[in-house]
């Protein structure tokens, strides 16, 4: 596609549920990532994939949190047991890959209540 | 470790006024990414530049100029003659090859009428 495409927008869970959120890159790129940003705060770095293969998780907060890309091209970050300290809008960004730019997508804005 | 200072929380100003947003850096690499987003209320990261660690030449875009000096690991960014769209929070962030983006807290710009 012509961006990054993220689905759903916005998402209200219950706490304790389970939720995954989608992100398409743009074709091509190898290199996906995916934030997360708190009120009032700057995107936080969560896991880098290149190709199928996660390159660098250090920004997971914990083990509910797990994300994949079997193809890859689309991405979907799986989070368990939510809670509502996850509140926030994910990111995602791709890229071809160093020295190249990233492009995020429009985000979704995860509710737990 | 990487780290993206904007000291500038908020500023307002009045339509036509230059405005300079301040970005300070910490990095021990020598080869890294510097870049400005501008995310307005729809919530979309909109890529502005992007830097390299090796072209400290002073770039110009329309009424967007930006002043990266690696003495300071500063990379300031100035709106000339600003406009009631350019209000928005804007991202300062850094990244080394193609890994993450670290960002910081963003400043948000208000350009009143």
């Amino acid at each position: 596609g012509a961006g990054v495409s993220q689905t759903p927008s916005n998402k209200v869970t219950e706490k304790g549920k389970y939720v995954e959120l989608r992100c398409d890159p743009i074709s091509g790129h190898t290199a996906l990532y995916w934030y997360r940003q708190s009120l009032g705060q700057g995107p936080e770095f969560l896991i880098y994939f290149q190709g199928t293969g996660a390159a660098d998780d250090s920004g997971l907060p914990n083990d509910r949190f797990f994300a994949v890309r079997p193809e890859g091209s689309v991405s979907t970050l799986k989070i368990q047991r939510t809670e509502r300290g996850d509140s926030a809008v994910y990111l995602c960004a791709s890229s071809l890959g160093q020295g190249h730019g990233y492009t995020f997508g429009s985000g979704t804005w995860l509710t737990v209540v | 470790a990487q780290k993206v200072t904007q000291a500038q929380t908020e500023i307002s100003v009045v339509e036509k006024e230059d405005v300079t947003l301040d970005c300070v850096y910490e990095t021990r690499d020598t080869t890294y990414y510097l870049f400005w987003y501008k995310q307005p209320p729809s919530g979309e990261l909109v890529f502005l530049i992007r830097r390299n660690s090796f072209d400290e030449q002073n770039e110009i875009s329309g009424r967007y100029s930006w002043n990266f000096q690696k003495s300071t690991s500063s990379f300031n960014f100035t709106i000339t003659a600003s406009q009631v769209v350019d209000s928005a929070v804007y991202f300062c962030a850094l990244s080394e090859g193609a890994q993450k983006l670290v960002f910081g807290q963003g400043t948000r710009l208000t350009i009143n009428p």
